[in-house]
């Protein structure tokens, strides 16, 4: 199986900063990334596609980028509602893996 | 309104079995894929199984093969897990998603989990 590593595991961050969460592939995945947002006690959200296609209604501070084995998640300007556990997906290959997880804290 | 409502959940000794479904609502069913992602207490989300909308493929993830079966009912909207030989690190919350299944220009698929259930509560224990 594909592993996904995210880094870092968790950051603590202000409102209006912009944060950068990235996830590697032990493989390449060509862009079969997704990103998910899991706020406390509340089921995934799907926030981004494709390594860079945006959710229908997703606010656009969020963004991905990358291709191969590196992809990142940024937040241009971090929001009080963005405090939440952050996830990637690969869909290159069954089974499909998430990263662990990087957990945004408010500082 | 587009809805997934899980159900089937509880306390199973190790070695039991449990049925959890999944009802959907508010869109063609039989044209999309379903998935099930459980999340154990206070760890990260693990994908589980997935099944194509005609219910003619599926995959498992390594460590349930031989003992979860994912199935479906296109008549009456429902995802189904049958889960037998249940063991302690099945623990977890379990959701099922809607694969919205993106393709793009050049042909290629993507797994977009746009709409989520609110997860039901397995606990394996004596």
């Amino acid at each position: 199986a594909i592993q996904m590593t995210q880094s870092p595991s968790s950051l603590s961050a202000s409102v209006g900063d912009r944060v950068t969460i990235t996830c590697r592939a032990s493989q390449g995945i060509r862009n079969d990334l997704g990103w998910y947002q899991q706020r406390p006690g509340k089921a995934p959200n799907l926030l981004i596609y494709a390594s860079s296609i945006l959710q229908s209604g997703v606010p656009s501070r969020f963004s991905g980028s990358g291709s191969g084995t590196d992809f990142t998640l940024t937040i241009s300007s971090l929001q009080p509602e963005d405090f939440a556990v952050y996830y990637c997906l690969q869909d290159y290959s069954n089974p499909r893996t998430f990263g662990q997880g990087t957990k945004v804290e408010i500082k | 309104e587009v809805q997934l409502v899980e159900s089937g959940g509880g306390l199973v000794q190790p070695g039991g079995s449990l049925r959890l479904s999944c009802a959907a609502s508010g869109f063609t069913f039989n044209t999309y894929w379903m998935t099930w992602v459980r999340q154990a207490p206070g760890k990260g989300l693990e994908w589980v199984a997935n099944i194509k909308g005609d219910g003619s493929k599926n995959n498992y993830l390594d460590s349930v093969k031989g003992r979860f079966t994912i199935s479906r009912d296109n008549a009456i909207n429902a995802l189904y897990l049958q889960m037998t030989s249940l063991r302690a690190e099945d623990t977890a919350v379990y959701y099922c998603a809607r694969d919205l299944n993106y393709r793009d220009r050049s042909g290629a698929f993507y797994d977009v989990f746009d709409i989520w259930g609110q997860g039901t509560v397995v606990t394996v224990s004596s």
